[in-house]
């Protein structure tokens, strides 16, 4: 199986901050690289595919770069509602695996 | 409006079953892959399983961790997926999201439903 190491664990950033998370895969994912957004007791919702592709209706606040097996997740300036926690995803082969999360506080 | 809407979860024993559902509206079951994504209380997201579009022939992949347990099906007719659960274990213990995919990623969540196997 594909693992998939986030980092960090968590995060406490302030209103107007730029916020970078990292995703490494243990082997290359050809840019089968998904970004999730999930805020407490809801479900996650979808924000980029294919390692830089936003999905419809994401604000483009949120973009996502790397190849091979580096990726990241960057908000551009972080608004209180993006204080949340953060899941990437490969594709690329089954089973399908997520990184164990990146949780964005507010300081 | 396109949406999933998930039902069927509550309270089982371990070894018991259990039938999820997952009903679509606003897009054509049929036309896309969809997969089933559990969540255990306070943890990450762990894939359960794919049921691949009619052009596939609804073929099916599974995590490791239910094969030979789960198995999903579909009722075009229907406009619905579903998640059968047998064997059920304590560790089975999980919000259960449907998702759909496009361009072979997940792009649609449904709301979760949650599943308790406990004695």
């Amino acid at each position: 199986d594909i693992q998939m190491t986030q980092s960090p664990s968590s995060l406490s950033a302030s209103v107007g901050d730029r916020v970078t998370i990292t995703c490494r895969a243990s082997q290359d994912v050809r840019d089968h690289l998904a970004w999730f957004q999930q805020k407490p007791g809801k479900a996650p919702k979808s924000l980029i595919y294919a390692a830089s592709r936003l999905q419809s209706g994401v604000p483009s606040k949120f973009s996502g770069s790397g190849s091979g097996t580096d990726y990241t997740l960057t908000i551009s300036s972080l608004q209180p509602e993006d204080f949340a926690t953060y899941y990437c995803q490969q594709y690329k082969t089954y089973p399908l695996t997520f990184g164990g999360g990146t949780e964005v506080e507010i300081k | 409006e396109v949406q999933l809407v998930e039902s069927g979860g509550g309270l089982v024993q371990p070894g018991e079953s259990l039938r999820l559902s997952c009903a679509v509206s606003g897009f054509t079951l049929s036309d896309h892959y969809m997969d089933w994504v559990r969540q255990a209380p306070g943890k990450g997201l762990e894939w359960v399983g794919r049921s691949r579009d009619k052009a596939n022939s609804y073929t099916t992949e599974y995590a490791a961790s239910v094969k030979g347990r789960f198995s999903i099906s579909r009722d075009d007719s229907k406009s619905s997926l579903y998640l059968q659960m047998n064997s059920l274990r304590t560790e089975d213990t999980a919000v259960y999201y449907c998702t759909r995919l496009r361009d072979s990623a997940f792009d649609l969540w449904g709301q979760g439903t949650l599943v308790t196997v406990s004695s």
